[in-house]
């Protein structure tokens, strides 16, 4: 099975741009869940999705959002950005059903630099 | 809310030696997982070993074990026999039971492989 795969993987924008990263998970897998991972903050849950609809939320402000597609494919998109946006953006797949362990597999992460 | 604290910032081992990383966390649930992730140069999330709150024994992999304390919540990583590939970042994970997918991380251990 292909492993989860974000693209892009680099992306460099301005302040006030916005920008949208996309995921797509392990074939089967419903879940999808996004990070963003900073060294002053360390890794941060953003939200997660599952089956198109988004199942828990992180505390990060309204700019961050996120959708999910039919095929489980996800993207985040974060709007008016601003230079502490700035982080290595992951996504976790799993299957999702939530009735025992649910294994997340991580994708290489999409690196953003807010200019 | 749950808290993951790691206290190492960083630790060194020596080649075939073995090493201790150090975990504790907070939470007020009964039912929960714990993970260490590896994050390499590559920044790609790998799960080294995972443990489940109502077992009582130790989860092993290989020369990975940890040490599980849940009256202390306490939850450490040794590696035994190190290598040079396992340099990496140590992430320490809380994960709430039924079907919730936020993992709450720690701040990370960076290991360092002396030759």
């Amino acid at each position: 099975k292909a492993g989860v795969t974000q693209t892009p993987r680099y992306l460099i924008k301005t302040r006030g741009q916005q920008v949208t990263l996309s995921c797509s998970p392990i074939s089967g897998h419903r879940s999808v869940s996004w990070y963003q991972q900073t060294p002053g903050q360390g890794l941060q849950f953003l939200f997660e999705y599952f089956s198109e609809t988004q199942r828990n939320k992180g505390n990060f402000p309204g700019r961050f959002s996120g959708r999910q597609f039919s095929n489980s494919r996800s993207e985040m998109n974060v709007s008016t950005l601003e230079l502490g946006d700035s982080a290595l953006y992951l996504c976790a797949s799993s299957s999702g059903t939530g009735l025992s362990y649910n294994e997340q597999f991580f994708g290489p992460g999409t690196r953003l630099t807010v200019l | 809310a749950q808290t993951v604290t790691q206290s190492q910032p960083e630790m060194s081992v020596q080649e075939a030696e073995t090493v201790t990383l150090s975990c504790t966390y907070d939470t007020s649930e009964s039912d929960y997982y714990l993970f260490w992730y590896k994050q390499p140069p590559s920044r790609q999330m790998i799960l080294v070993i995972r443990q489940e709150a109502y077992k009582q024994q130790n989860a092993t992999e290989n020369r990975f074990s940890v040490n599980f304390q849940k009256a202390a919540k306490s939850f450490s990583l040794k590696i035994s026999d190190s290598q040079l590939g396992d340099a990496a970042m140590y992430f320490c994970a809380h994960l709430p039971n039924f079907g919730n997918e936020k993992l709450t991380f720690g701040t990370g251990t960076r290991l360092t492989i002396i030759p």
